[in-house]
């Protein structure tokens, strides 16, 4: 089985400071992804990484694939509390079967 | 902005009742996926299905599951005999091109099974 393992679960920060989230695998993945999902709705995509070492900037979020496709980093710069939520990070394995972490609840306050 | 509809949204069944819930995928996307959230978990893989037929299923998605694309629209999730240990958020996702490309959710169907 594939696991995603993400960290940390939860994230209390204040307004301005910087976070990293995780996800790490044994596994090799086609390619992943990170999502951010509100309560009681489904998944909203941020981003798909494909290659080794990628690096893709959204405003404020960094996201990196790992070089090995088996980890993946989402950075936050300068945290605002619209930022609170639900970051899910999902890896494809084969290209046609997702595995999904945990999660990372994160609050910003301000 | 297309998107990805669910029906119903709410559904209250009876243990060993048969449900089928309902997904309109993005017109154009022509790889579908069903997943489930039981409440206070992660959000776990069922199936993937493209041409008409599985391309991958869970060890969750056993004989009480069943998908089907009846018409050119719709995308179905039939459970069987429900179980208690059914009640959970289903999602339905389609994307455009498989795995490297954009999955888009749908808002969910929250099944409770009495």
């Amino acid at each position: 089985t594939q696991l995603l393992e993400q960290s940390p679960q939860f994230l209390s920060i204040q307004e301005g400071e910087n976070l990293t989230v995780y996800c790490n695998s044994s596994s090799v993945f086609s390619s992943l992804q990170w999502y951010r999902q509100e309560p009681g709705e489904g998944p909203v995509l941020l981003v798909t990484v494909v290659t080794g070492g990628e690096v893709k900037k959204l405003k404020r979020l960094t996201f990196q694939f790992g070089d090995a496709r088996k980890d993946s980093s989402l950075h936050i710069t300068a945290a605002q509390p619209g930022d609170t939520g639900l970051y899910l990070c999902a890896g494809a394995y084969n290209f046609n079967k997702f595995y999904f972490g945990s999660g990372t609840k994160l609050n910003v306050k301000p | 902005e297309p998107e990805v509809t669910q029906t119903p949204s709410h559904q209250v069944t009876q243990m060993g009742q048969e449900v089928i819930l309902r997904c309109v995928p993005i017109s154009n996307h022509l790889y579908f996926y069903w997943y489930r959230q039981i409440l206070g978990q992660k959000v776990e893989f069922l199936v993937s299905f493209y041409n008409n037929e599985i391309s991958e299923k869970s060890e969750i998605f056993d004989d009480q599951f069943s998908v089907e694309r009846p018409d050119g629209s719709n995308f179905t999730l039939k459970i069987r005999s429900t179980k208690l240990e059914d009640s959970a958020m289903y999602f339905c996702a389609s994307s455009e091109v498989i795995g490297q490309e954009t999955q888009y959710f749908g808002p969910g169907t929250r099944l409770l099974v009495l």
